[in-house]
């Protein structure tokens, strides 16, 4: 157990619904990254949030939006849902530091199915 | 710039032989480098890491890799398959001067025939 949880562990729902995934970082991590992983793209870094501010960003979507909140929790709105959205979508915390060594600790995932 | 390079998308191997699988970075500066295990439908976790300690880093499960800087490599090995080892392996360099960016391999498949 990594220590990082995500909620809801299976989501299904229909195309052009809007959905929210939930990421609890282990404790004392200030840094969270959400991930996407799906069979044609693999593992796609999505954003980063430190301490409530966004850090870094990759291939988000525009219909993707991301914030971390005071208690250091994080949630990633997907919107306008599209089949091609059906993915896996992973958190990961780590304490942050910007120098030096850090390590990413993964949740379990919170698997998409959009039909 | 940072960049890692899984030089094989797949490997097989029969239980109870050594496991080679292979990785490569890019690096401006001295990295971080981590080996991560995935098993379907499952969380990436942590098998071992490289901090600019030792060299040869050990694992969880018997897994080890070896930070070579004249190769700019860090492979990871284990010298007997066992059927449970059957997953995809990540390798991910960081960024130690720069807010601990981190990079993904692109994923090896590791298969283990009985």
């Amino acid at each position: 157990d990594s220590g990082v949880t995500q909620t809801p562990k299976h989501l299904i729902t229909a195309t052009g619904q809007r959905v929210t995934l939930r990421c609890s970082p282990r404790s004392g991590d200030l840094s969270v990254y959400w991930y996407q992983q799906s069979l044609d793209q693999g593992l796609q870094f999505l954003i980063q949030y430190y301490n409530g501010e966004e850090r870094a960003k990759g291939n988000i979507l525009e219909r993707f939006s991301a914030q971390q909140f005071p208690d250091l929790h994080s949630e990633l709105n997907l919107s306008s849902l599209e089949l091609g959205d059906s993915a896996l979508y992973f958190c990961a915390s780590s304490s942050g530091t910007p120098r030096g060594t850090d390590t990413q600790y993964f949740g379990p995932g919170t698997r998409l199915t959009v039909l | 710039a940072q960049s890692v390079t899984q030089l094989d998308s797949h490997v097989s191997v029969s239980e109870g032989t050594p496991v080679l699988l292979r990785c490569n970075y890019s690096s401006s500066y001295s990295p971080s480098l981590f080996w991560y295990v995935q098993h379907p439908n499952k969380g990436l976790q942590l098998l071992l890491k490289y901090t600019s300690a030792a060299t040869l880093v050990k694992g969880i499960n018997g897994f080890e890799a070896e930070f070579k800087k004249s190769e700019t490599s860090f492979h990871l090995t284990k010298p007997s398959a066992h059927m449970s080892d059957a997953a995809e392996y990540f390798c991910v360099v960081s960024d130690r001067r720069n807010f601990n960016k981190f990079y993904f391999g692109s994923g090896t498949k590791l298969n283990v025939k009985p």
